[in-house]
């Protein structure tokens, strides 16, 4: 399975409305699908898991969504700290893999 | 509180081995399996390797396959990443994660740097 992410960077403003794109080379089970955030300087975060839950403490303005082959991580209001890359993240078998990322930056 | 804190790095010639290591404390180690993930300076994510919690089932990315093995000791709460025949394009960040129902990664190590130069 190769995942791809689009787009490769979005610029916005803060306040504005992030809709970022996941795509698998074939179907994949949304259980397996994850996301996660990464801050400059930073560890990765887990934001979501099973393509659609929020892990702990993650808050309400990340949501996670999609099935088959297209899945979509949205951040509905972008916060100062929200800019950073998105990786999303497939397991199968016995595996696992990495989108490229998404940098959202401050237009 | 989960801590996995990651040790062993550091700058080596290529084709030499290095060993890494990671401290596992706040939770039932056994219980979990255990991976790696690497960063290489400026890109993205990458998988390198995983264990079981009883160390039957090890997994290995294709690029590190034959070069690097991936141990456990569940008695000192601790997993390992014997690297050999390192190449400079294993340069970079290495991550101790732990798994979570198998799918992804709840938990995240600081990282310990893997520098593979003449």
């Amino acid at each position: 399975i190769v995942l791809t992410q689009s787009p490769d960077t979005l610029s916005l403003s803060p306040g504005e409305r992030a809709t970022l794109s996941c795509r698998a080379s074939q179907s994949i089970d949304s259980f397996y699908l994850a996301w996660y955030q990464q801050t400059p300087g930073q560890t990765p975060r887990l934001l979501i898991s099973g393509a659609s839950s929020r892990a702990t403490g993650i808050p309400d303005r990340f949501s996670g969504s999609g099935s088959g082959t297209d899945f979509t991580l949205t951040i509905s209001r972008l916060e100062p700290e929200d800019f950073a890359v998105y990786y999303c993240q497939h397991y199968g078998m016995a595996r696992f893999t990495f989108g490229p990322g998404t940098k959202v930056e401050i237009k | 509180e989960v801590q996995l804190v990651e040790s062993g790095g550091g700058l080596v010639q290529p084709g030499r081995s290095l060993r890494l290591s990671c401290a596992a404390s706040g939770f039932t180690f056994d219980n979990y399996a255990m991976n790696w993930v690497r960063q290489a300076p400026g890109k993205g994510l990458e998988w390198v390797s995983g264990i079981s919690w009883n160390s039957i089932s090890r997994e290995y990315a294709d690029s590190v396959q034959g070069r690097f093995t991936i141990s456990r000791d569940n008695a000192k709460n601790s997993v390992y990443l014997q690297m050999n025949s390192l190449r400079e394009e294993d340069t970079a960040l290495y991550y101790c994660v732990r798994v979570f129902g198998g799918t992804h990664f709840d938990y995240w190590g600081q990282g310990t740097l893997v520098t593979v130069s003449s």
